[in-house]
Parts: C-alpha cells; structure tokens; sequence
C-alpha cells in the first residue's frame, strides 16, 4: 500500500524556518516526481514545488521561489521542504504527493502536516 | 500564469445529476485532472487525463473537456458525494501545476 507520512509541521513565527519531512512507503520513491501542494484554512488547493525523480530539476511556486527549497533522498524515501523567511500568508497544511508516472496529477496524497506562521 | 476558473458551489438533490466546471484558455487541448475533498481529509484523484477513472472511483464520475471548459460530471449523486471538488491542469509554459478554486458540492 501506497503511503505517504509527513512531519515537521507546527509554529513558527514570522521571519523563522522550518523543514518538512515525508516519508514514503510501499513504493520506490525514486520512480517518481513528486510534490508539495498547501492549503490555507478554509481555502483551496495550491501547488507550491516539483522535484525530478533524481532531484536535478525542480520548480516553484512564484510566491515561495528564493525562499522555500525542495529536495529528496530516495535512499531514505524521505522528500523535504525547507522553508525559510516565513510569512503568515505561507499558514497552511502541507500536503506530499506523488506524481503519477502517466501525466502531470497527484495520484497519492499524504495527510498533511500543518504549518502555522505567527508572532 | 494559466487561470483555472471553478465556480464556488453547485447544489443538487440526491440522485440527480451534478456538474462542476472548469474554465480557462484553450482548456481543451489541455489534460485536465479532478480531485475529491471531504472536509479534514487529503484529496483523492477521481478523474485523470479529462475522463479517465482510478481504480475504485464509481463509473458515477466521468469527465469530459472541450473548448475553453473541462466537466467533471456525477450521476445519480449520493450524499456522500458532498465535498470539495478541484480540477488541475500542467501548465506548459511554466512547469507549473495549476489548481482551480475548487467548488463546493451541496447535496440538498
């Protein structure tokens, strides 16, 4: 079974930092891309960064590019974000799921760990 | 950036038909992917590649895309149907995945 378990989340106050962790299992994760998808309370669904199987290539959200980094160690399943100058408007559940190997969807989702930014 | 544009809510009685739409540019030659939202939970793929179904997603759900608007449609709805709706496309241009709003379904 597909699972996808992430960690770090909790409070942090404007200007701090904080990793993510997800860890995955029933799957090799170095056969997929994956990603980091949020949402604030009460609002809707927004992708934030992608990581290339290898970890070579990835994307960003424009409003987290220069302050968020997205990276994996397949060795140890595990894909991260670390998150640096952060804002209030960045409090939400981050989600990790995984890229399909079909096309551009999230065909698994973790349950999310909640990042609340505030002084 | 691509804009995907979701309307807030939709309503509708058990065992009716529901619609939920997806506008944006050209959608159509676009891949259109839906996902499911029940409140406090992670989302779930129903509908990939316009009107392909996961495995374990009722034929209830088909999905259709054309023009500048993707469908996700559900027959026969059920009240376990009611949740957040999201559709999500790959924009080319930018590498980015784009979500819409998402819509709120209401079974009355």
């Amino acid at each position: 079974e597909v699972q996808l378990v992430e960690s770090g989340g909790g409070l942090v106050q404007p200007g701090g930092s904080l990793r993510l962790s997800c860890v995955a299992s029933g799957f090799t994760l170095s056969d997929y891309e994956m990603n980091w998808v949020r949402q604030a309370p009460g609002e809707g669904l927004e992708w934030v960064s992608h990581i290339s199987k290898s970890g070579s290539t990835t994307y960003y959200a424009d409003f987290v590019k220069g302050r968020f980094t997205i990276s994996r160690d397949n060795a140890k399943n595990s894909l991260f974000l670390q998150m640096n100058s952060l804002r209030v408007e960045d409090t939400a559940v981050y989600y990790c799921a995984r890229e399909s190997t079909v096309q551009y969807f999230c065909d698994h989702w973790g349950q999310g760990t909640l990042v609340t930014v505030s002084s | 950036s691509y804009v995907l544009t979701q309307p807030p809510s939709v309503s509708v009685a058990p065992g009716k038909t529901a619609r939920i739409t997806c506008g944006g540019n050209d959608i159509g030659y676009k891949s259109v992917h839906w996902y499911q939202q029940m409140p406090g939970q992670a989302p779930v793929l129903v509908i990939y590649s316009n009107s392909d179904r996961p495995s374990g997603i009722p034929e209830r759900f088909t999905g259709s895309n054309s023009g500048d608007t993707a469908t996700l449609t559900i027959s026969r709805v059920e009240a376990g149907d009611e949740a957040d709706y999201y559709c999500q496309v790959w924009d080319s241009s930018t590498y980015h995945r784009v979500f819409g709003g998402g819509t709120k379904l209401t079974v009355l």
